[in-house]
């Protein structure tokens, strides 16, 4: 009964070639975050849709991009990955980013580790 | 920009005694809710206690609870009977609505030692 998917939970790939990791939900949440988290660091936003607008963080590099093609499925896409992106990479669901009910909070997935090699 | 802060990168607490994981936050903002997320090993994060802050009253969920003080900017979390299981890596978060995105603090290892 999982609920926010990701693949694969372990990815390898060689410096400078284009990665994309994949997020699917059942919960049908209009929002999905995407998290940069590095080794013993705190999880830090790339960016998120809320529901077809994209929200980009202002210190986000250009080498990442998102693609979200329906409600369930959100990718991340590294256009040219260096040896300082390997982390830890988390997608997040919530139900309604201003709401004041305590259920929209956000759920997480198990994430994938990128390593670039 | 908000910021969150935790001071204790590691707390260390026999099993069934109890431990209080410091956080403290900084906003301009009067609502706003916090969390604190538990990452065990296997690094899925997983929401173990929220807290609105037009509430005064600390929330609890079991062996859980927190301290609120909204005046001083602060947010401890105490596990109580503390079990095997509780050990990971724990992390207070800041948003600004239930859902919105999460400001992170930068984590406390919390070790359980049978």
């Amino acid at each position: 009964d999982a609920m926010v998917i990701q693949n694969p939970r372990y990815q390898v790939t060689q410096f400078g070639k284009p990665v994309t990791l994949s997020c699917s939900q059942t919960l049908n949440h209009n929002v999905m975050y995407w998290y940069q988290q590095k080794s013993s660091q705190a999880p830090k936003l790339l960016f998120h849709y809320y529901d077809k607008d994209f929200n980009n963080e202002a210190d986000t590099p250009d080498n990442f991009q998102s693609r979200r093609p329906n409600t369930s499925f959100c990718f991340l896409d590294i256009r040219s990955p260096g040896l300082g992106d390997a982390a830890m990479y988390l997608c997040a669901t919530s139900r309604d980013p201003t709401g004041k009910d305590m259920d929209t909070e956000a759920f997480f997935g198990q994430g994938t580790r990128l390593t670039v090699v | 920009a908000q910021t969150v802060t935790q001071s204790q990168p590691e707390m260390s607490v026999q099993e069934a005694e109890t431990v209080t994981l410091s956080c403290t936050y900084d906003t301009s903002e009067s609502d706003y809710y916090l969390f604190w997320y538990k990452q065990p090993p296997s690094r899925q994060m997983i929401l173990v206690i929220r807290q609105e802050a037009y509430k005064q009253q600390n929330a609890t969920e079991n062996r859980f609870s927190v301290n609120f003080q909204k005046a001083a900017k602060s947010f401890s979390l105490k596990i109580s009977d503390s079990q095997l299981g509780d050990a990971a890596m724990y992390f207070c978060a800041y948003s600004k609505a239930a859902g919105n995105k999460l400001t992170f603090g930068g984590g406390t290892r919390v070790l359980v030692k049978p």
